[in-house]
């Protein structure tokens, strides 16, 4: 079984530039969430879809976007790259958010993108 | 607010050295589920351990271990006999209950285990 897929890996941009990260959850996995880490912030939450509505969203400025497609896939958007969203952007997949006190689905990360902002 | 704290940026040991990993956490829910997360130099994160709130049993899997103390608001994490491929960084998160996946992570602690 495939894992969580992520691409480009390796992304350098300009400032003002936007650019577009994609993830592909496990097969059957309709939960994704993003995160962004960093040296001076490390692992911070972004956003989590499922089932193509955004569910949450982590404290971040309007420049960061996403979407999830019917298939699952879901896409994340950065406008006007500031030199501080360089950064590893990792995405994880679960079957769906945990809906009881009881059981919760293992959310498993993918490899990541690497965006460079010069 | 919900905080997770691991004070330990970085640890050396020897090889077959135990090592304990510390993480505290805040949290106002009395339902919440904490985890561990190996983060090698390849950079994907690989699942350890999740354990729920309800649950204080301490868990042992082959050289790994954790302790959680919901008294002191602690879940360590120990490595028996350390091994060079266990150097990575690990971070312990907390999740916010129901109904969402999203994850708090402390700023993790970086394990060099030397031969």
């Amino acid at each position: 079984k495939a894992g969580v897929t992520q691409t480009p890996r390796y992304l350098i941009k300009t400032r003002g530039q936007q650019v577009t990260l994609s993830c592909s959850p496990i097969s059957g996995h309709r939960s994704v969430s993003w995160y962004q880490q960093t040296p001076g912030q490390g692992l911070q939450f972004l956003f989590e879809y499922f089932s193509e509505t955004q569910r949450n969203k982590g404290n971040f400025p309007g420049r960061f976007s996403g979407r999830q497609f019917s298939n699952s896939r879901s896409e994340m958007n950065v406008s006007t790259l500031e030199l501080g969203d360089s950064a590893l952007y990792l995405c994880a997949s679960s079957l769906e958010p945990v809906t009881s006190a009881t059981l919760l689905n293992e959310q498993f990360f993918g490899p990541g993108t690497r965006l460079t902002v010069l | 607010a919900q905080k997770v704290t691991q004070a330990q940026t970085e640890i050396s040991v020897v090889e077959k050295e135990d090592v304990t990993l510390d993480c505290v956490y805040e949290t106002r829910d009395t339902t919440y589920y904490l985890f561990w997360y190996k983060q090698p130099p390849s950079g994907e994160l690989v699942f350890l351990i999740r354990r729920n709130s309800f649950d204080e049993q301490n868990e042992i899997s082959g050289r790994y271990s954790w302790n959680f103390q919901k008294s002191t608001s602690s879940f360590n994490f120990t490595i028996t006999a350390s091994q060079v491929v266990d150097s990575a960084v690990y971070f312990c998160a907390l999740s916010e209950t129901y109904n969402t996946d999203k994850l708090i992570f402390g700023t993790g602690t970086r394990l060099q285990v030397f031969p």
